[in-house]
């Protein structure tokens, strides 16, 4: 059965230090997307990053970068210089693509400290 | 490009009482998804839409959850009666069945059942 986990239920973190938030994933297909999301405080779920299987180089969005290492099976999302702004609950979560659903972790709870 | 809109932000009511939120989607988005998050859980899918038919209600507790899509566009997700374990956010996402089928979301409804 597909599954991703999150081992961190939550951390802390000076600002302007990198951050590296876990996620393993478990599937058998060969096709398969991952995405991390970020929750503030206010609820909304904004999308930060993508990754496809077939994507041979880790993806990039300005200070998010996703550390895909496929045969341990794990996508880590890096948040460089973290700011106070970047407190919230991360999740992993991964495309099944028999239904286009989204599976997800448990997030992890990331609070910045100044 | 305005993004997926969800009314009420808030909703406070008494057990067995009924409620509904409303969802419109990115523009010209055909797969449209509500979720329900209870507190420090990820989002668990309770009905996806593809267009104006439903994909999937698996999860939907029909007994008193019922949701419609009418003309492909916006939706509505019903409860009646209330329980209290229904109080939770209910979030809406839609994404659009070109490139990476990424799921992007409106601010959520936060629903709190007394």
């Amino acid at each position: 059965a597909q599954k991703i986990t999150q081992t961190q239920p939550g951390m802390f973190v000076q600002e302007k230090e990198a951050v590296t938030l876990d996620c393993t994933y478990d599937t058998s297909d060969q096709s398969y997307g991952l995405f991390w999301y970020k929750q503030p405080s206010s609820g909304e779920m904004i999308f930060l990053i993508y990754q496809g299987s077939y994507d041979e180089q880790n993806a990039t969005e300005g200070r998010y970068s996703l550390n895909f290492q496929k045969a341990r099976k794990s996508a880590n999302l890096v948040i460089s210089a973290s700011q106070l702004g970047d407190s919230a609950m991360y999740f992993c979560a991964m495309r099944d693509y028999s239904n286009y659903q989204l599976i997800w972790g448990a997030g992890t709870k990331l609070i910045i400290k100044p | 490009e305005a993004g997926v809109a969800q009314s009420p932000r808030y909703k406070i009511i008494e057990k067995r009482q009924s409620v509904a939120f409303w969802c419109n989607p990115i523009s010209g988005h055909a797969t449209l998804y509500w979720y329900q998050q209870i507190l420090g859980q990820g989002p668990k899918l309770l009905i996806q839409f593809q267009n104006n038919g439903v994909v999937d209600d698996s999860q939907l507790p029909k007994d008193r959850f019922s949701a419609e899509r009418l003309k492909g566009v916006d939706s509505t997700l019903k409860i009646q009666p209330a329980k209290l374990e229904d109080s939770a956010v209910y979030l809406c996402a839609s994404s659009s069945p070109r490139g990476r089928e990424t799921q992007y979301f409106g601010p959520g409804t936060r629903l709190l059942v007394l």
